[in-house]
């Protein structure tokens, strides 16, 4: 089993319409969890971090499920510039020096 | 702030030649990493260090060595190259230990072995 496992997609969605994203991971002892996002070619970048509590940034929402190993991260009111490939992140600890990630959701946002 | 720096952008390497990739970050980070990510992949650890003067490895080392002369610098080494380490190379960079920081990274490095 993947330690952090993602479906890799793609996801085609029309513009302005929600889409969500599963993940799972098989470290029950992870500490810290993230989403980041990667553009075709470039770098990827922190979209936000998860916290027990679930919480929320603007259209994008991220929850964690410890019971059940799993985070999603929610985005509502889709834009052409969330097109992109969503990075499932945990660490094993706080100092987040060992991340995991999996391998990524593809999302295309359709006009 | 620039962030994290990486050179070169890009690099056609023959079997068995060497080369430096370099990571220059300005933000003061005490942890530095190299990645390197393979196409449909996630990234993988390759070496990190938690200070000047300090690296261990990582998930994928063979192949491959860094140092840690400063807090800013750290370069990875390829010393005889395999077309295995064709990938895109990723340098990061956080306040690693007690903090919850996350990691930021630089720019890439694609790298292709014939």
């Amino acid at each position: 089993r993947k330690e952090v496992e993602q479906d890799p997609g793609p996801f085609n969605v029309p513009e302005g319409a929600t889409v969500a994203f599963n993940c799972t991971y098989s470290n029950s002892a992870s500490q810290s969890f993230f989403w980041y996002r990667q553009d075709c070619r470039k770098e990827p970048k922190l979209l936000m971090s998860v916290y027990s509590s679930g919480n929320e940034d603007g259209r994008f929402t991220a929850q964690l499920n410890r019971a059940s190993q799993y985070i999603s991260l929610l985005i509502r009111d889709s834009k052409l510039s969330d097109s992109a490939t969503y990075l499932c992140v945990v660490s094993a600890n706080f100092g987040n020096e060992k991340l995991t990630f999996g391998t990524g959701t593809r999302l295309t946002i359709i006009p | 702030n620039a962030g994290v720096t990486q050179t070169p952008k890009f690099r056609i390497l023959k079997i068995g030649q060497s080369m430096t990739l370099q990571c220059t970050q300005d933000m003061n980070h005490n942890y530095m990493y190299w990645y390197r990510q393979d196409p449909g992949m996630g990234l993988k650890l390759i070496y990190y260090s938690v200070g000047a003067g300090i690296t261990d490895k990582g998930e994928v080392p063979n192949g491959y060595n860094v140092s840690r002369s400063t807090t800013e610098d750290f370069p990875l080494r390829l010393e005889l190259a395999a077309p295995s380490q064709t990938s895109v190379y990723f340098c990061a960079s956080n306040n690693g230990g007690i903090s919850t920081d996350t990691q930021y990274f630089g720019p890439g490095t694609r790298l292709t072995v014939l």
